[in-house]
């Protein structure tokens, strides 16, 4: 089975800032991988597919890259309304599996 | 619009079983894969099984391998998940998903509550 880490757990950054969040795979899944966005109480939101496509509707300041093992979302420049916990995910292979979360908080 | 609204979700004790249902409008419901993944309380996303668009290919994680069957009814558009010999560890909400080519899920239920407690 594939293992998902991401770092950090939690991150604590302002708006404005640029931040950067990494997620390794224990081996090689390409680019099948994806990122969501959760905010307390709601569903998981789709943002980033196939490493680096954005999802139709998502703000260009969301952006991802990586092959293989290791994957970077990146926010470029943080908006109110990107306080939440975002997950990766990887879909190369069953059993699918996401990494543990980060959380974003407001510095 | 694509919706996709769970039901089903309730206590239940240790040792019982239950359904969970997720009823699917705005797209071609038979032309694409749907997935469970759940999320207990405070914790991370866990995938728990997918089914492809013809219901012939099922995947399960090995957490309830054994004890949950997912199923679908393609002339009802609704997705199924059958779950016994319920633990306390699946305390959960849990949400369908609709799959999108490889395997990313780009539309969400609101999620059902199952509570597992004695």
């Amino acid at each position: 089975d594939i293992q998902m880490t991401q770092t950090p757990s939690t991150l604590s950054a302002s708006v404005g800032d640029r931040v950067t969040i990494a997620c390794r795979a224990s081996r090689s899944i390409s680019s099948w991988l994806a990122w969501y966005q959760q905010k307390p109480g709601k569903a998981p939101k789709l943002l980033i597919y196939q490493a680096s496509s954005l999802e139709s509707g998502v703000p260009s300041r969301f952006s991802g890259s990586g092959f293989a093992t290791e994957f970077t979302l990146t926010i470029s420049s943080l908006q109110p309304d990107d306080f939440a916990t975002y997950y990766c995910h990887q879909y190369n292979s069953y059993p699918y599996s996401f990494g543990q979360g980060t959380k974003l908080e407001i510095k | 619009e694509v919706q996709l609204a769970e039901s089903g979700g309730g206590l239940v004790q240790p040792g019982g079983s239950l359904r969970v249902s997720c009823t699917a409008s705005g797209f071609r419901f038979s032309g694409d894969a749907m997935a469970w993944v759940r999320q207990a309380p405070g914790k991370g996303l866990e995938w728990v099984s997918s089914i492809s668009g013809g219901g012939i290919s099922t995947f399960y994680a090995d957490s309830v391998k054994g004890r949950c069957t997912v199923s679908r009814d393609n002339s009802k558009n609704t997705l199924y998940l059958e779950m016994s010999n319920l633990r306390v560890e699946d305390t959960a909400v849990y949400y369908c998903a609709k799959g999108v080519a490889r395997g990313q899920f780009d539309h969400w239920g609101q999620g059902t509550l199952v509570t597992v407690s004695s």
